[in-house]
């Protein structure tokens, strides 16, 4: 196990809704990336915290936002849920926002949008 | 462009075989680190191994093994004598800045 947790484990809402997942780094690290992976699909970078700042950010609208914690835990909040949201989503903490670093990764949370 | 390419969508396996999963990738950077992670039906994504772009050399773990040639951008996985708990989808990632760019992932079945 990497020591990276996240909750809850599985999650349904509906269309239009907002919702909050969260996720606990591994102990030491200080840098958090979300990942969205949708069925058969790799995972899709959403955006990276490093000491509580957003470090970097992919092809996602602002309606996914984020924020970590001074323990380097983070959430992940998605507003007005789109039936494409459906997915899980996965999140990774490393040591420092480096390159160099190994990202370790969670269980995931299994969102479904109806 | 950064880009990771598995061609390999599924492969079965009868268990004992050795089995070889592919991975090209494309960047423009002289530095550069590849991954391989191992996504169980539990979903959690488990680190296998890292290499950088300097570091062209092979690397077996077990029945694990690694093929790196920079030549033709490939850093491919092989599991020698696979096993049932192989099963899993396996996902090669390239590191570019801060951020992974996984392929779309290998679905490996070994059958018993």
């Amino acid at each position: 196990e990497t020591g990276v947790t996240q909750s809850p484990t599985h999650l349904i809402k509906t269309r239009g809704q907002q919702v909050t997942l969260r996720c606990s780094s591994q102990s030491g690290h200080n840098t958090v990336s979300w990942y969205q992976q949708a069925l058969g699909q790799g995972p899709q970078f959403i955006f990276q915290y490093y000491r509580e700042e957003e470090n970097g950010r992919g092809n996602f609208p602002p309606r996914f936002s984020g924020l970590q914690f001074p323990n380097y835990s983070s959430e992940l909040n998605v507003n007005a849920l789109e039936l494409d949201d459906s997915a899980l989503y996965l999140c990774a903490s490393s040591l420092e926002g480096r390159s160099t670093d190994t990202q370790y990764f969670g269980p995931g949370t299994r969102l479904t949008v109806l | 462009a950064q880009k990771v390419t598995q061609a390999q969508t599924e492969i079965s396996v009868v268990e004992k075989e050795d089995v070889t999963l592919d991975c090209v990738y494309e960047t423009r950077d002289t530095t550069y680190y590849l991954f391989w992670y191992k996504q169980p039906p539990s979903g959690e994504l488990v680190f296998l191994i890292r290499r950088n772009s300097f570091d062209e050399q092979n690397e077996i773990s077990g029945r694990y093994s690694w093929n790196f040639q920079k030549s033709t951008s490939s850093f491919n996985f092989t599991i020698t004598a696979s096993q049932v708990v192989d099963s899993a989808v396996y996902f090669c990632a390239l590191r570019f800045t801060y951020k992974y760019i996984f392929g779309t992932g290998t679905r490996l079945k070994v059958l018993a």
